[in-house]
Protein backbone atom coordinates (compact mmCIF):
# COMPACT_ATOMS: atom_id res chain seq x y z
CA UNK A 1 0.00 0.00 0.00
CA UNK A 2 1.21 3.37 -0.90
CA UNK A 3 1.68 5.85 1.69
CA UNK A 4 -0.10 8.47 -0.02
CA UNK A 5 -3.33 7.15 -2.69
CA UNK A 6 -4.16 9.66 -5.58
CA UNK A 7 -6.60 9.14 -8.12
CA UNK A 8 -5.12 9.85 -11.81
CA UNK A 9 -7.99 10.89 -13.41
CA UNK A 10 -8.47 12.21 -15.56
CA UNK A 11 -11.20 14.60 -14.32
CA UNK A 12 -13.13 16.39 -17.14
CA UNK A 13 -15.15 19.19 -16.09
CA UNK A 14 -17.10 21.99 -17.49
CA UNK A 15 -16.53 25.58 -16.97
CA UNK A 16 -17.60 27.23 -13.51
CA UNK A 17 -17.90 23.65 -12.04
CA UNK A 18 -17.14 22.92 -8.67
CA UNK A 19 -13.53 20.42 -8.88
CA UNK A 20 -12.68 18.14 -5.27
CA UNK A 21 -9.66 16.23 -5.54
CA UNK A 22 -8.83 14.03 -2.82
CA UNK A 23 -5.89 12.46 -1.34
CA UNK A 24 -6.37 9.48 1.20
CA UNK A 25 -3.01 8.16 3.75
CA UNK A 26 -1.32 6.03 6.26
CA UNK A 27 1.29 7.83 8.13
CA UNK A 28 -0.25 9.23 10.83
CA UNK A 29 3.06 11.30 11.91
CA UNK A 30 2.16 13.87 8.53
CA UNK A 31 1.44 17.26 9.83
CA UNK A 32 1.66 19.06 6.74
CA UNK A 33 -0.36 18.73 3.85
CA UNK A 34 0.27 20.47 0.64
CA UNK A 35 -1.42 20.76 -2.86
CA UNK A 36 0.62 21.79 -5.95
CA UNK A 37 -0.10 22.64 -9.38
CA UNK A 38 1.97 20.96 -12.41
CA UNK A 39 1.60 21.96 -15.84
CA UNK A 40 2.13 19.97 -18.75
CA UNK A 41 5.60 20.04 -18.53
CA UNK A 42 6.99 22.19 -16.02
CA UNK A 43 7.74 21.98 -12.40
CA UNK A 44 5.14 21.55 -9.39
CA UNK A 45 3.66 25.20 -8.14
CA UNK A 46 3.29 25.42 -4.26
CA UNK A 47 -1.11 26.28 -4.24
CA UNK A 48 -1.81 26.08 -0.48
CA UNK A 49 -0.44 24.53 2.58
CA UNK A 50 -2.41 23.55 5.59
CA UNK A 51 -1.30 22.24 8.96
CA UNK A 52 -2.85 19.55 10.93
CA UNK A 53 -6.28 19.66 10.29
CA UNK A 54 -8.99 22.06 9.62
CA UNK A 55 -9.95 24.03 6.29
CA UNK A 56 -7.93 27.11 4.70
CA UNK A 57 -8.90 29.34 1.62
CA UNK A 58 -6.97 31.41 -0.72
CA UNK A 59 -9.58 32.90 -3.60
CA UNK A 60 -11.10 30.18 -5.27
CA UNK A 61 -9.35 27.26 -4.09
CA UNK A 62 -10.29 25.76 -0.07
CA UNK A 63 -8.03 22.82 1.20
CA UNK A 64 -9.31 20.34 4.04
CA UNK A 65 -7.80 18.08 6.06
CA UNK A 66 -9.47 15.33 8.10
CA UNK A 67 -6.39 13.55 10.38
CA UNK A 68 -8.95 11.41 11.63
CA UNK A 69 -10.32 9.72 8.38
CA UNK A 70 -6.50 10.41 6.79
CA UNK A 71 -8.60 12.38 4.33
CA UNK A 72 -7.38 15.81 2.31
CA UNK A 73 -9.47 17.65 -0.29
CA UNK A 74 -8.52 20.79 -2.71
CA UNK A 75 -12.18 22.34 -3.85
CA UNK A 76 -11.79 24.65 -6.88
CA UNK A 77 -14.86 27.01 -7.11
CA UNK A 78 -15.95 28.20 -10.83
CA UNK A 79 -13.22 26.61 -12.65
CA UNK A 80 -11.40 27.95 -15.10
CA UNK A 81 -9.54 26.48 -18.69
CA UNK A 82 -6.48 27.87 -17.39
CA UNK A 83 -6.93 25.48 -14.25
CA UNK A 84 -6.36 22.47 -16.26
CA UNK A 85 -3.31 21.02 -15.03
CA UNK A 86 -2.25 17.89 -12.87
CA UNK A 87 -2.53 18.63 -8.94
CA UNK A 88 -0.26 16.94 -6.73
CA UNK A 89 -0.88 16.25 -2.79
CA UNK A 90 2.43 16.30 -0.57
CA UNK A 91 2.50 15.74 2.65
CA UNK A 92 5.23 15.83 5.19
CA UNK A 93 5.55 15.16 9.13
CA UNK A 94 7.26 18.41 9.81
CA UNK A 95 8.21 21.49 7.69
CA UNK A 96 11.82 20.52 7.92
CA UNK A 97 10.21 18.12 5.22
CA UNK A 98 12.50 17.11 2.83
CA UNK A 99 11.07 13.65 2.93
CA UNK A 100 7.94 15.08 1.53
CA UNK A 101 5.41 12.43 0.16
CA UNK A 102 3.53 13.11 -3.45
CA UNK A 103 0.72 11.66 -4.17
CA UNK A 104 0.69 10.14 -7.64
CA UNK A 105 -1.47 13.43 -9.02
CA UNK A 106 -5.04 14.11 -10.92
CA UNK A 107 -5.59 15.16 -14.50
CA UNK A 108 -7.81 18.19 -13.97
CA UNK A 109 -9.22 18.82 -17.59
CA UNK A 110 -11.85 21.84 -17.64
CA UNK A 111 -13.61 22.44 -20.93
CA UNK A 112 -14.64 26.36 -21.83
CA UNK B 1 14.93 37.59 -8.79
CA UNK B 2 15.16 34.24 -11.15
CA UNK B 3 13.46 31.29 -10.10
CA UNK B 4 15.03 27.82 -9.70
CA UNK B 5 16.96 27.13 -12.84
CA UNK B 6 17.90 23.50 -14.05
CA UNK B 7 19.62 22.63 -17.05
CA UNK B 8 19.95 21.43 -19.75
CA UNK B 9 15.80 21.06 -20.05
CA UNK B 10 16.16 18.03 -22.18
CA UNK B 11 19.51 15.74 -22.24
CA UNK B 12 19.24 12.48 -24.40
CA UNK B 13 21.79 10.08 -23.57
CA UNK B 14 22.83 6.34 -24.60
CA UNK B 15 23.27 3.38 -22.35
CA UNK B 16 26.64 3.42 -20.33
CA UNK B 17 27.37 7.30 -21.00
CA UNK B 18 27.21 9.51 -18.12
CA UNK B 19 24.32 12.39 -17.35
CA UNK B 20 24.90 15.38 -15.40
CA UNK B 21 21.70 17.71 -14.65
CA UNK B 22 22.65 21.51 -12.95
CA UNK B 23 20.32 22.78 -10.68
CA UNK B 24 20.63 26.67 -9.68
CA UNK B 25 18.90 27.69 -6.45
CA UNK B 26 17.07 31.07 -5.94
CA UNK B 27 18.79 33.61 -4.59
CA UNK B 28 18.88 33.29 -0.72
CA UNK B 29 18.20 30.39 -0.90
CA UNK B 30 20.98 27.63 0.76
CA UNK B 31 19.00 24.00 1.05
CA UNK B 32 18.43 22.24 -2.16
CA UNK B 33 16.49 19.03 -2.82
CA UNK B 34 16.53 16.61 -6.09
CA UNK B 35 13.18 14.48 -6.99
CA UNK B 36 12.51 11.96 -9.53
CA UNK B 37 9.26 11.64 -11.43
CA UNK B 38 8.26 8.55 -13.68
CA UNK B 39 5.04 8.57 -15.58
CA UNK B 40 2.10 7.95 -13.96
CA UNK B 41 3.96 8.21 -10.58
CA UNK B 42 4.42 11.05 -8.04
CA UNK B 43 7.62 12.60 -7.23
CA UNK B 44 9.90 10.48 -5.21
CA UNK B 45 12.40 12.19 -3.23
CA UNK B 46 16.10 11.59 -3.86
CA UNK B 47 18.39 13.68 -1.57
CA UNK B 48 18.39 16.96 0.44
CA UNK B 49 21.60 19.24 0.32
CA UNK B 50 23.24 22.13 1.86
CA UNK B 51 26.43 23.97 0.84
CA UNK B 52 29.48 21.71 0.68
CA UNK B 53 26.98 19.24 2.75
CA UNK B 54 24.85 16.09 1.78
CA UNK B 55 21.92 16.10 4.44
CA UNK B 56 19.78 13.09 3.73
CA UNK B 57 20.47 10.66 0.48
CA UNK B 58 18.26 7.77 1.73
CA UNK B 59 16.29 8.51 -1.65
CA UNK B 60 19.21 7.93 -4.22
CA UNK B 61 20.02 4.55 -5.47
CA UNK B 62 22.72 2.98 -4.15
CA UNK B 63 25.03 2.90 -7.08
CA UNK B 64 25.37 4.93 -10.29
CA UNK B 65 23.84 8.02 -8.65
CA UNK B 66 25.36 10.87 -6.73
CA UNK B 67 24.86 14.59 -6.07
CA UNK B 68 26.79 17.49 -4.99
CA UNK B 69 26.44 21.21 -4.36
CA UNK B 70 29.40 22.56 -3.98
CA UNK B 71 30.00 26.17 -2.13
CA UNK B 72 30.55 27.85 -5.32
CA UNK B 73 28.28 27.22 -8.25
CA UNK B 74 25.02 24.94 -8.90
CA UNK B 75 24.50 21.65 -7.41
CA UNK B 76 25.09 18.73 -9.62
CA UNK B 77 22.76 15.46 -10.03
CA UNK B 78 25.38 12.71 -11.71
CA UNK B 79 23.93 9.39 -12.87
CA UNK B 80 27.06 7.07 -14.19
CA UNK B 81 26.65 4.28 -16.58
CA UNK B 82 22.88 5.12 -17.81
CA UNK B 83 20.10 2.48 -18.22
CA UNK B 84 16.42 2.67 -19.76
CA UNK B 85 14.94 2.90 -16.54
CA UNK B 86 16.63 6.16 -15.56
CA UNK B 87 14.61 7.63 -18.09
CA UNK B 88 12.47 10.66 -16.26
CA UNK B 89 11.72 13.96 -15.46
CA UNK B 90 14.41 14.99 -12.30
CA UNK B 91 13.08 18.19 -10.58
CA UNK B 92 15.30 20.20 -8.08
CA UNK B 93 13.87 22.67 -5.37
CA UNK B 94 15.19 24.94 -2.76
CA UNK B 95 14.16 27.16 0.06
CA UNK B 96 15.81 29.40 2.03
CA UNK B 97 17.16 28.14 5.63
CA UNK B 98 14.66 26.88 8.04
CA UNK B 99 12.16 27.21 4.92
CA UNK B 100 11.54 24.12 4.25
CA UNK B 101 8.78 22.31 1.98
CA UNK B 102 6.23 24.81 2.69
CA UNK B 103 8.45 27.28 1.09
CA UNK B 104 10.29 25.48 -1.24
CA UNK B 105 10.32 25.97 -5.39
CA UNK B 106 10.90 23.88 -7.72
CA UNK B 107 12.83 24.50 -11.09
CA UNK B 108 11.00 23.31 -14.68
CA UNK B 109 13.34 19.83 -14.32
CA UNK B 110 15.35 18.03 -16.53
CA UNK B 111 13.70 15.11 -18.78
CA UNK B 112 16.35 12.85 -19.28
CA UNK B 113 16.29 10.34 -22.08
CA UNK B 114 17.99 7.02 -22.19
CA UNK B 115 18.27 5.54 -26.02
Amino acid sequence: QKEVEQDPGPLSVPEGAIVSLNCTYSNSAFQYFMWYRQYSRKGPELLMYTYSSGNKEDGRFTAQVDKSSKYISLFIRDSQPSDSATYLCAMSPNTGGFKTIFGAGTRLFVKA
Amino acid sequence: NAGVMQNPRHLVRRRGQEARLRCSPMKGHSHVYWYRQLPEEGLKFMVYLQKENIIDESGMPKERFSAEFPKEGPSILRIQQVVRGDSAAYFCASSPARGGNTEAFFGQGTRLTVV
